[in-house]
């Protein structure tokens, strides 16, 4: 079947503008996870999801950062007034439900520049 | 969640067994400790869990010390394709997906 997909793979944005990711997480998970690793750093969890509420968004870096889940599928990242120190690979993780940690599965990602 | 520490890179002969070490002296009892490792350009990818027992699947083998307060990640043939960075990562299982962290993780090289 198929795996996390996330889209684009690759985003070149200038400073100030927005910018929209977008996850599909595998079918029938209703967890979904967002992360962000910057170069050279682990990786730095954003927001979850468990359907299409998100009980914990402390990991969002700031308000320029928003979240939302429709339909307890497709889940979009939008970023406004982009930072380079938003510079980053985005990841998108899915789960069955979020209370138990395996089987957590990642979306290749997608890498985002800000010029 | 506790924190871990892990040695920044490790190299490892083709064929050896690759030992990854990582401390979490802060543990709690309801904490597990879990494996990902993430390939370059790839999303992280799980590897192993335990809690006490040490563990073993097609993968690798997870030690983990009687007080629990270090393991070590057992990888028994390394292939060139075990190259990545490998995180140790303790957590309780009962908790949402708050306050993650990952860490920097060991970069394992695997060497011809």
């Amino acid at each position: 079947g198929a795996g996390v997909s996330q889209s684009p793979s690759n985003k070149v944005t200038e400073k100030g503008k927005d910018v929209e990711l977008r996850c599909d997480p595998i079918s029938g998970h209703t967890a979904l996870y967002w992360y962000r690793q910057s170069l050279g750093q682990g990786l730095e969890f954003l927001i979850y999801f468990q359907g299409n509420s998100a009980p914990d968004k402390s990991g969002l870096p700031s308000d320029r950062f928003s979240a939302e889940r429709t339909g307890g599928s497709v889940s979009t990242l939008t970023i406004q007034r982009t930072q380079q120190e938003d510079s980053a690979v985005y990841l998108c993780a899915s789960s069955l439900e979020a209370s138990g940690w395996l089987g957590q599965y990642f979306g290749p990602g997608t890498r985002l520049t800000v010029t | 969640d506790a924190k871990t520490t892990q040695p920044t890179s490790m190299d490892c002969a083709e064929g050896r067994a690759a030992n990854l070490p990582c401390n979490h002296s802060t543990i709690s009892g309801n904490e597990y400790v879990y494996w990902y490792r993430q390939i370059h350009s790839q999303g992280p990818q799980y590897i192993i869990h335990g809690l006490k027992n040490n563990e073993t699947n097609e993968m690798a083998s997870l030690i983990i010390t009687e007080d629990r307060k270090s393991s070590t990640l057992i990888l028994p043939h390394a292939t060139l394709r075990d190259t990545a960075v490998y995180y140790c990562i303790v957590r309780s299982a009962r908790t949402g997906a708050n306050n993650l962290f990952f860490g920097t993780g060991t970069r394992l090289t695997v060497i011809p």
